[in-house]
């Protein structure tokens, strides 16, 4: 079952807006991973964020992230036709089992 | 560095069939975990190996199993083919369990009729 859900499901900008995704989990987890997927292909890994950091800045991606509300923010600046893909969000509870996907975020980059 | 490579990538098999599908690690890597992508339920954890142990277990029937070798490569089986079987699965590889990065393989596109 999936341990959170992604807002919003798709998502459609220009080329050189910015995207925001939000992701929402529900257990205490360890940290919090972003992944691309291009196409139905394998999943590359992006960005993570541990539980005990609020923000982390990767070029043009921005992640936030509170554990108060159980949520976590994906955000790419100046966004590019190349990143037209699905972004899901991943989480490592502390419970130990392995990573736990959002249904992710189908996002569209028109030029 | 080669990446995390699966064989095959495309099967079709008919309901009732086995399937086993090989996931060789990233060079060093002795962590291997398996997730199941479909459009209705996600992507879903399978199982993790950790030198040649199942160290984890997602809520998966019987009729899904590993292993692990001593190289570190991987195989999954899945028996009794189901239509709902259908998937990606993917294989992804990290040094240890502890590590927080996987890194994914391409994953091997199922097709049950």
């Amino acid at each position: 079952s999936q341990q959170g859900e992604e807002d919003p499901q798709a998502l459609s900008i220009q080329e050189g807006e910015n995207a925001t995704m939000n992701c929402s989990y529900k257990t205490s987890i360890n940290n919090l991973q972003w992944y691309r997927q291009n196409s139905g292909r394998g999943l590359v890994h992006l960005i993570l964020i541990r539980s005990n950091e609020r923000e982390k800045h990767s070029g043009r991606l921005r992640v936030t992230l509170d554990t108060s509300k159980k949520s976590s923010s994906l955000l790419i600046t100046a966004s590019r036709a190349a990143d037209t893909a699905s972004y899901f969000c991943a989480t490592e509870e502390t419970s130990g089992s392995r990573l736990t996907f959002g249904e992710g975020t189908q996002l569209t980059v028109n030029p | 560095k080669a990446g995390v490579t699966q064989t095959p990538r495309y099967l079709i098999k008919t309901r009732g069939q086995q399937v086993t599908l090989s996931c060789s690690p990233i060079s060093g890597h002795r962590s291997v975990s398996w997730y199941q992508q479909t459009p209705g339920q996600g992507l879903q954890f399978l199982f993790e190996y950790f030198s040649e142990t199942q160290r984890n277990k997602g809520n998966f029937p019987g009729r899904f199993s590993g292993r692990q070798f001593s190289n570190s490569r991987s195989e999954m089986n899945v028996s009794t083919l189901e239509l709902g079987d259908s998937a990606l699965y993917l294989c992804a590889s990290s040094f240890t369990p502890l590590e927080e990065t996987q890194y994914f393989g391409p994953g091997t596109r199922l097709l049950v009729l």
